[in-house]
C-alpha cells in the first residue's frame, strides 16, 4: 500500500530549465494538493484539485502549472525555473476535501541555481 | 498574517518528560490536524479533531473551540519522538488548509 508516491526525491535545475514533478496516490482520494515548504514558513498551497477534472490556484501559483491527469495522478510543472523556486515540494491527498486527514508524499527537494 | 501560530518554536526535553506543544488559530475551522515531520522529511498525520480530545498511544491532542486553541501532549517522551510537529486547520470559509510553522522537538536520552 504505497499511499502517495512523489518523484523525483531530489533535483537540481539551472535557471530557465523546466521540469515536471510527478505525484500519484493509490487510495482513490478525490482531492490532491501541491505545497511548497520554505524555512521559517508554514506549508504554502501552490495548486489544488478538488476532484478529477478540476484544478484551482492556491496561495503561490505564479511560475507553476498543474495537470490532474486522472483521479490518481496530479503533476506540477515548472516551465522556466527561477532561484526563488528553490524549495521542498510536497504532494498531498485527502479523501473528502478539507474534512479528511491529509496524506503526504515524501517530498522533492528542488534547487535552482 | 499567520492564521495558525504554534509555540514553542523549538523544544528540547529529557527522555521521559511530559511535553506540551500549543497551537492557536484565528480563522473559523471545521477541523484541526496535528502532523509529524521526521528529519528524513516525510510528513504523517497524527490526529484530526473537531472537538474534545483524542489519544493514540503516548500522544494526546485536545482542542478548545471557544478559545481557538489546541494542544499536543506527549507522555513519557522518547528520542524517537524527535521531529517537527505541525498544526494545521481546515478552514470553514475557504477551500484550504492553513499550516503553522512547526515546533521542532528534540528528546535527549
Amino acid at each position: 500500500n504505497a499511499g502517495v508516491t512523489q518523484t523525483p526525491k531530489f533535483q537540481v535545475l539551472k535557471t530557465g530549465q523546466s521540469m515536471t514533478l510527478q505525484c500519484a496516490q493509490d487510495m482513490n482520494h478525490n482531492s490532491m494538493y501541491w505545497y511548497r515548504q520554505d524555512p521559517g514558513m508554514g506549508l504554502r498551497l501552490i495548486y489544488y484539485s478538488a476532484s478529477e477534472g478540476t484544478t484551482d490556484k492556491g496561495e503561490v501559483p505564479n511560475g507553476y502549472n498543474v495537470s490532474r491527469l486522472n483521479k490518481r495522478e496530479f503533476s506540477l510543472r515548472l516551465e522556466s525555473a527561477a532561484p526563488s523556486q528553490t524549495s521542498v515540494y510536497f504532494c498531498a491527498s485527502t479523501d473528502q476535501g478539507l474534512n479528511s486527514p491529509l496524506h503526504f508524499g515524501n517530498g522533492t527537494r528542488l534547487t535552482v541555481t | 498574517k499567520n492564521e495558525v501560530e504554534q509555540s514553542p518554536q523549538n523544544l528540547t526535553a529529557q527522555e521521559g518528560e511530559f511535553i506540551t506543544i500549543n497551537c492557536s488559530y484565528s480563522v473559523g475551522i471545521s477541523a484541526l490536524h496535528w502532523l509529524q515531520q521526521h528529519p528524513g522529511g516525510g510528513i504523517v498525520s497524527l490526529f484530526m479533531l473537531s472537538s474534545g480530545k483524542k489519544k493514540h498511544g503516548r500522544l494526546i491532542a485536545t482542542i478548545n473551540i471557544q478559545e481557538k486553541h489546541s494542544s499536543l501532549h506527549i507522555t513519557a517522551s522518547h528520542p524517537r519522538d524527535s521531529a517537527v510537529y505541525i498544526c494545521a486547520v481546515s478552514s470553514n470559509t475557504g477551500n484550504q488548509f492553513y499550516f503553522g510553522t512547526g515546533t521542532s522537538l528534540t528528546v535527549i536520552p
